[in-house]
């Protein structure tokens, strides 16, 4: 299947600072990607929508100016978590669709974010 | 999308089938059901999906019923590997677009 990947895999950061995951599409154009989020023992939370050239989607609750979004090429979206406090520390994930007449979502592998 | 429901644990011994059930009652006409995977501190890995009649691929089989309301996926000789979360997941199309995560199970593969 197609190759969606992370970076970084892990970070950690101290509070009050900005962390950038950037979210790519190796092997195919995506035009929307998704960002999700996961707490231990917790199911995924969806986050937002990003779509290729316009603004992200945001799920009810999730904070537009605190979460980020960027989708400026069909490969690349990134997820900025600005001003970043212990609370924000999470396993974040995104997928990528390949669009078409079979369209089939693909999940990176993850980003462990630790804020202390 | 329709919610659905699935036991939150099952065990398997190595090498025989698991079969993991998923109810989805309120399933609408246009609804697929979808099955991923999460192992450990990875991302979701898709399995199968499904509109009305079985499906089987390399990985699993997907039984749906005839009314629709339930599923099971099947991985028909379990291996160790296979311990992860697994996730039924309805959505509206075949167009998977947002796809709404419940707790899943939690299958252990044992030896």
């Amino acid at each position: 299947g197609a190759v969606v990947s992370q970076h970084p895999s892990r970070v950690i950061c101290k509070s009050g600072t900005s962390v950038k995951i950037e979210c790519r599409s190796l092997d195919f154009q995506a035009t929307t990607m998704f960002w999700y989020r996961q707490f231990p023992k917790k199911s995924l939370m969806l986050m937002a929508t990003s779509n290729e050239g316009s603004k992200a989607t945001y799920e009810q609750g999730v904070e537009k100016d605190k979460f980020l979004i960027n989708h400026a090429s069909l490969t690349l979206s990134t997820l900025t978590v600005t001003s970043a406090h212990p609370e924000d520390s999470s396993f974040y994930i995104c997928s990528a669709e390949t669009g078409g007449s079979y369209n089939e979502q693909f999940f990176g592998p993850g980003t462990r974010l630790t804020v202390l | 999308d329709a919610k659905t429901t699935q036991p939150p644990s099952m065990d398997c011994a190595e090498g025989r089938a698991a079969n993991l059930p998923c109810n989805h009652s309120t399933i609408s006409g246009n609804e697929y059901v979808y099955w991923y995977r999460q192992i450990h501190s990875q991302g979701p890995q898709y399995i199968i999906h499904g509109l009305k009649n079985n499906e089987t691929n390399e990985m699993a089989s997907l039984i749906i019923t005839e009314d629709r309301k339930s599923s099971t996926l099947i991985l028909p000789h379990a291996t160790l590997r296979d311990t992860a979360v697994y996730y039924c997941i309805v959505t509206r199309s075949s167009n998977t677009g947002k796809l709404i995560f419940g707790q899943g199970t939690t299958l252990q593969v044992k030896p």
